[in-house]
């Protein structure tokens, strides 16, 4: 659906651990990106990465790392140092210089526990 | 860098009447607005965009008008129905740069 897939739908994170959120895009597309959102805010940008190898911080990257090892995949580690997590976390890819829009994955609701 | 502004953050109109949401930018260089519209815990979903070389571009019920000189540029919706509730956002990118610029959302009540 859409071509953009995240996993999982729900993670829950115990305190002090890492957890890795999945994404990965068959359309092609050059540039990823990773959102968060919280309850009845916006979009705030993390990371995004315009080429395989390379990426680059967002607005609150502090707490998150990613990795772009392959076009397609573009997963999103929330580490320990990210002191409030629960959200809902959404990948985005897109087409040259934007053109198109941005489409987005069904997003992973990640709560800690 | 680019900031977007969006207004209102809330507006609620009658089953049947229009929608206008507007959006204002600052760099002059931006040339590329999506409109999206999400949901209730859903993802952020593409409705219509428009490029800086077109004023104006029309979809069924959905419309965006773009002023370069004044920037900014607007959602128009009619004979709005309850599926249209949801939170909208308005978007600005340049062509050179990958990274979309996000207003603050405008969530949208329809009344019946």
């Amino acid at each position: 659906d859409g071509g953009i897939t995240q996993s999982p739908k729900y993670l829950f994170r115990k305190e002090g651990q890492n957890v890795t959120l999945s994404c990965e895009q068959n359309l092609n597309h050059d540039a990823m990106y990773w959102y968060r959102q919280d309850p009845g805010q916006g979009l705030r940008l993390i990371y995004y990465s315009q080429i395989v190898n390379d990426f680059q911080k967002g607005d609150i990257a502090e707490g998150y790392s990613v990795s772009r090892e392959k076009k397609e995949s573009f997963p999103l580690t929330v580490t320990s140092a990210q002191k409030n997590p629960t959200a809902f976390y959404l990948c985005a890819s897109s087409a040259t210089g934007g053109a198109g829009g941005a489409f987005f994955g069904q997003g992973t609701r990640l709560t800690v526990v | 860098g680019e900031n977007v502004e969006q207004h209102p953050s809330t507006l609620s109109v009658q089953e049947g009447d229009s929608a206008v949401i507007k959006c204002t930018y600052s760099d002059s260089a931006s040339n590329y607005f999506p409109w999206y519209k999400q949901e209730l815990g859903k993802r952020p979903q593409l409705i219509i965009d428009i490029r800086s070389n077109v004023g104006e571009k029309k979809d069924q019920r959905i419309a965006v008008t773009l002023n370069k000189t004044a920037k900014h540029f607007s959602l128009h919706i009619t004979e709005t129905q309850p599926e249209d509730s949801a939170v909208y956002f308005c978007a600005a990118s340049m062509d050179s740069n990958y990274q979309l610029i996000w207003g603050a959302g405008t969530k949208l009540i329809i009344k019946p």
